[in-house]
């Protein structure tokens, strides 16, 4: 869906190792996103990208970090991956230049489910 | 960003108009009203925005009042493939900390049904 490819779909990993998502986009967005989707707590965003190597904190950080070396790469990792991250992580992208951003949709992946055991 | 109000579910029958209400009392003067919609295992939807006047596209139509108070998503004609968790979503405009950030809600469970 709009150019937007998450890698891998599915995962189970165990306590302790270390994870990294992908998330590849074919639009040339500036702006990138992760969220993760829990039951009874809807999407929150993890972290967000607004230019390469420019990243930010979102509202559920502690325990994430991210890397945007390009445009269209934006890696979610989990350093040492927790039952508490077992969850289903999206992706987001959004076009941007100047200041006409604010009302620019974000667009969605479908996801990686991941499962920490 | 402000809240938003949506009932957690909705039924319909197939073939006629689905409309989704949201109130977003506390919305402020630059702050968009979206629609977004996910339906089961797959990502968020985008379906359309607004500022304060009524927009249309091939998807739906949004209606806001016009003390922007609330708001309406109205799919004209349900099909089952319109069954699907609808979010609106109040958003502020570009310059802001909070620039991107979707807040999501709860949504409306929407049912469309033969």
């Amino acid at each position: 869906d709009a150019g937007i490819t998450q890698s891998p779909r599915h995962k189970v990993t165990e306590t302790g190792t270390p994870v990294t998502l992908r998330c590849h986009q074919t639009e040339n967005h500036r702006y990138m996103y992760w969220y993760r989707q829990d039951p009874g707590h809807g999407l929150r965003l993890i972290h967000y990208s607004y230019g390469v190597k420019d990243t930010d904190k979102g509202e559920v950080s502690d325990g994430y970090s991210v890397s945007r070396s390009k445009t269209e790469d934006f890696l979610l990792t989990l350093e040492s991956a927790t039952s508490s991250q077992t969850s289903v992580y999206f992706c987001a992208i959004s076009p941007g230049a100047g200041t006409g951003t604010g009302n620019s949709p974000l667009h969605f992946g479908n996801g990686t489910r991941l499962t920490v055991t | 960003d402000a809240k938003t109000t949506q009932p957690p579910s909705m039924d319909c029958a197939e073939g006629r108009a689905a409309n989704l209400p949201c109130n977003h009392s506390t919305i402020s003067g630059n702050e968009y009203v979206y629609w977004y919609r996910q339906i089961h295992s797959q990502g968020p939807q985008y379906i359309i925005h607004g500022l304060k006047n009524n927009e249309t596209n091939e998807m739906a139509s949004l209606i806001i009042t016009e003390d922007r108070k609330s708001s309406t998503l109205i799919l004209p004609h349900a099909t089952l493939r319109d069954t699907a968790v609808y979010y609106c979503i109040v958003r502020v405009a570009a310059g802001g900390t909070s620039y991107g950030k979707l807040t999501f809600g709860q949504g409306t469970i929407l049912t469309v049904h033969p």
